[in-house]
């Protein structure tokens, strides 16, 4: 059984940084794309971050390049997305996903409640 | 990049048949799709992958109830039998190279 389970996420003030991890168990990590995807209060689902098997390929929505960082470590089965210069707006449950054949989310994280606030 | 359009809420009463709509933008009549459901206060769950050829396949241990279906540039969500634990928010999910893109979502109601 797939399983992906986030930590990290808190209270930050605007101009902070955090990281966000996902231990991921039940599938060979290596093999598999990951991505973030955020939902901010009362929104709908917004795609964040996606990073290939290897880790050699990572890809960020307009959003948040240049702020955010992901990465990855295979031989920890474990995601992590680093967030520099948070803003209000980034505050969101973040999602850890796994990717069905680098196409399209096939399982989800219980995801890590982010406040940016002062 | 595509976008993907949902109404933003539908209904249905206890026992009927609701059939969501997520319509791909003009240039993106042939993307395949992701459906999934969000029940309140919970995390997303995957239900299927479907193809502008109608064809979908679903995840592990969703019910038959679901299923899937494609016409033009729309992809649809059947939902069969309803049941109060249908009422959740869907979305679509789509992607195009390396960005992934997420319908607005659909509340659904069940009655």
């Amino acid at each position: 059984e797939v399983q992906l389970l986030e930590s990290g996420g808190g209270l930050v003030q605007p101009g902070g940084s955090l990281r966000l991890s996902c231990a991921a168990s039940g599938f060979t990590f290596r093999n598999y794309a990951m991505s973030w995807v955020r939902q901010a209060p009362g929104k709908g689902l917004e795609w964040v971050s996606l990073i290939s098997g290897s880790g050699g390929g990572t890809y960020y929505a307009g959003s948040v390049r240049g702020r955010f960082t992901i990465s990855r470590d295979n031989s920890r089965n474990t995601l992590y997305l680093q967030m520099n210069s948070l803003r209000a707006e980034d505050t969101a449950v973040y999602f850890c996903a796994k990717l069905i054949d680098a196409t399209v989310t096939g399982d989800w994280g219980q995801g890590t409640l982010v406040t940016v606030s002062s | 990049q595509p976008v993907l359009t949902q109404s933003s809420s539908a209904s249905a009463s206890l026992g009927s048949s609701v059939k969501l709509t997520c319509t791909l933008s003009s240039g993106h009549s042939n993307y395949i799709i992701a459906w999934h459901q969000q029940q309140p206060g919970k995390a997303p769950r995957y239900l299927m992958k479907l193809e502008g050829s109608g064809s979908y396949n679903k995840g592990s241990g969703v019910p038959d109830r679901f299923s899937g279906s494609s016409s033009g540039a729309d992809r649809y969500l059947t939902i069969s039998n309803l049941q109060f634990e249908d009422e959740a928010d869907y979305y679509c999910e789509t992607w195009d190279s390396n960005t992934r893109v997420f319908g607005g979502g659909a509340k659904l109601t069940v009655l």
